[in-house]
């Protein structure tokens, strides 16, 4: 049964700091996805990971990953209030059969002034 | 294109009623998923559906829960006789079929919040 561990689960952060979150997964996959919620909203695809040693940025974000150590990791640069929302990483391991996903627990992140 | 519709976004049920939540996928879409999200959790996967066809429904729970995508008409997921354990955010998502290239990803909804009093 595929596992996806997320840590920190709650990461409180200072405005301008840096910081990375973990995603670590049990089985075989290439295909690893992250996402934002806000309090009571959907979910907003932040990136989208296919093939060992991809790596995407977006603004302040960026996710990599790495198929060999079953990790993807997201790390925020010179956060800003704006990015506090809870992030989810969620594993495909499918093999791009269907988009059935297994999520971790969620890392709640709060930019503080 | 209009996204993954869901309906209602809000849903209170007392003990024991009927709860009827609905997905209409992406224009084009003919691969539905649900999800529920518990307080303070993680979604986790229930079923997976093409039209008319239930592909994976190894999340669901063994009694009460019932899910369709009809060949017209949105996917409906179905909880009878409903418990406050049943008090979540369900979430749906749409996508074209796997394994295209255009195709990386599902989508989701807005999400149904259902409330069990």
């Amino acid at each position: 049964e595929l596992k996806v561990e997320q840590n920190p689960l709650f990461l409180s952060m200072q405005e301008g700091k840096n910081y990375t979150i973990y995603c670590n997964y049990s089985t075989t996959s290439d295909r690893l996805y992250w996402y934002r919620q806000d309090p009571g909203k959907s979910l907003e695809s932040l990136f989208v990971l296919l093939s060992n040693g991809a790596v995407k940025q977006e603004g302040r974000l960026m996710a990599s990953l790495d198929t060999k150590a079953r990790l993807s990791t997201l790390h925020i640069t010179a956060a800003v209030h704006d990015l506090s929302a809870t992030y989810f990483c969620a594993v495909d391991d499918s093999g791009g059969s269907n988009y059935k996903l297994t999520f971790g627990k969620g890392t709640l992140l709060t930019v503080n002034p | 294109n209009a996204g993954v519709m869901q309906n209602p976004r809000h849903l209170v049920r007392r003990r024991g009623q009927e709860a009827r939540l609905r997905c209409s996928p992406m224009k084009g879409h003919s691969h539905v998923y649900w999800y529920r999200q518990l307080p303070e959790e993680g979604l986790k996967f229930m079923v997976y559906l093409q039209k008319e066809n239930i592909i994976d429904e190894s999340g669901m729970p063994k009694e009460r829960f019932s899910a369709e995508f009809p060949k017209e008409g949105p996917s409906i997921l179905r909880i009878q006789q409903v418990v406050r354990g049943d008090s979540a955010a369900y979430f749906c998502a749409s996508s074209g079929v796997p394994g295209q290239p255009m195709n990386t990803e599902a989508f989701f909804g807005q999400g149904t919040r259902l409330t069990v009093v």
